[in-house]
């Protein structure tokens, strides 16, 4: 997705936090996603923001959104090596369903 | 179980083949879609449908086409594959207006053109 655009690598050590950026361009998004994917799996919903609000926390994971800079994070409280993944930011797109632009897509290694 | 179903996960196409991508879902969602998923580039909108009947074209539509005669079924057909074809597609389904957690994805289908 060429309107949404992410760090390709993010390496840290277990037990550390990560942080994982993201910019898109599209104002008129309405959500916007994280998702998790491992090796020759599928994509997993890892959480989402309404675009009406700054900030999500769910367990580990603690979304930031700032609208003003069309920035959003993920980041990861006491990172482990299963989260070594690729994650992707998508925004929604068009004013409903599910046309999703996505970014490039970060690949985050845990290291021990 | 409830859920995006896509069929076949893996295929190995001559180029010039023809091929027919499966999805179905079983949640009465109006809305289903396709992506490409390329390395370091995402995944990308081939095609959607808001409904039965109707379809348009996403982003990187060329060689691909698709129909949506019901509400369950949304295939994607390459008429002639290449192998600038060669990626990983998914399938997606959501209702109208979905909330943060109601669009479904497909486990994926691994498709490689030689």
């Amino acid at each position: 997705g060429e309107d949404v655009e992410q760090s390709l690598f993010l390496s840290v050590r277990e037990g550390d936090s990560s942080v994982i950026n993201c910019t898109y361009t599209d104002s008129s998004s309405t959500y916007l996603y994280w998702y998790k994917q491992e090796p020759g799996a599928g994509l997993q919903l890892l959480t989402y923001i309404f675009s009406n609000m700054d900030m999500k926390q769910d367990q580990r994971l603690t979304v930031l959104l700032n609208k003003k800079d069309k920035h959003l994070s993920l980041r990861i409280a006491d990172t482990q090596t299963g989260d070594s993944a690729i994650y992707f930011c998508a925004e929604s797109i068009g004013g409903g369903g599910n046309k999703l632009t996505f970014g490039t897509g970060t690949q985050l290694k845990v290291e021990l | 179980n409830a859920g995006v179903t896509q069929t076949p996960k893996f295929q190995v196409l001559k180029t010039g083949q023809s091929m027919t991508l499966q999805c179905a879902q079983d949640m009465n969602h109006e809305y289903m879609s396709w992506y490409r998923q390329d390395p370091g580039m995402g995944l990308r909108l081939i095609h959607y449908s808001v409904g039965a009947g109707i379809t348009d074209q996403g982003e990187v539509p060329n060689g691909y086409n698709v129909s949506r005669s019901t509400t369950e079924d949304f295939p994607l057909r390459l008429l002639s594959a290449a192998p600038s074809q060669t990626s990983v597609y998914f399938c997606a389904s959501s209702e109208r207006v979905p909330t943060g957690n109601t669009i479904y994805f497909g486990e994926g289908s691994w498709l490689t053109v030689v």
